[in-house]
């Protein structure tokens, strides 16, 4: 597509519940991105994909956090039994990577209510 | 690894005055830094960037600088105009991958 596309665009779940979060990059790029940003606050780095390397999923805050992508497609983020504290908006972004290339694209992000 | 600091958190400028948000990081091996800005409610956007090979970058109103030996690397925006009201954040990367962000600037252009 055009940009990177992700949903749904606002999700309201009950604490407890799990959610799945979708992002479909950019095609062609091999790099993805996930980012937690609560209100007012910055761009707190969750997990990169890239390529068929292994993921560096040492930005997960807990183990109910969950992610995957298939390739150099689409991947899913998971959010097993949610807590009020995981209320925040969930940013993708996809990038070419590689030397000389230009930046992150982001997603619209999923705004993410626990009530 | 990678430490990105963003100096101030925030800042308000009369419109017409210039602004210049700064960063630090650590890692010498970093070559790329972008510039994102975000509106109340949207996406970040990139809005400008250098590589460690320049010193200096100017689209029309926006700057980049870049230090590599102190390690730090500053935007400046001109003229600046209410709809520059933004948080912006810098960011750090080697080779354009997994990009380390500051905490951001939120500025308010005053009018």
């Amino acid at each position: 597509g055009a940009g990177v596309s992700q949903s749904p665009s606002n999700k309201v779940t009950e604490k407890g519940k799990d959610v799945e979060l979708r992002c479909d990059p950019i095609s062609g790029h091999t790099a993805l991105y996930w980012y937690r940003q609560r209100l007012g606050q910055g761009l707190e780095f969750l997990i990169y994909f890239q390529g068929n390397s292994a993921p560096d999923k040492s930005g997960l805050p807990s183990d109910r956090f969950s992610a995957e992508r298939t390739g150099e497609s689409v991947s899913t983020l998971t959010i097993q039994r949610t807590q009020q504290e995981d209320s925040a908006v969930y940013l993708c972004a996809s990038s070419p990577a590689g030397q000389g290339r230009r930046g992150y694209t982001f997603g619209s992000g999923t705004r993410l209510t626990v009530v | 690894g990678e430490n990105v600091e963003q100096h101030p958190s925030t800042l308000s400028v009369q419109e017409g005055d210039s602004a210049v948000i700064k960063c630090t990081y650590s890692d010498s091996a970093s070559n790329y830094f972008p510039w994102y800005k975000q509106e109340l409610g949207k996406r970040p956007q990139l809005i400008i960037d250098i590589r460690s090979n320049v010193g200096e970058k100017k689209d029309q109103r926006i700057a980049v600088t870049l230090n590599k030996t102190a390690k730090h690397f500053s935007l400046h925006i001109t003229e600046t105009q209410p709809e520059d009201s933004a948080v912006y954040f810098c960011a750090a990367s080697t080779h354009g991958q997994n990009f380390v962000f500051g905490p951001g600037t939120r500025l308010s252009v005053l009018p």
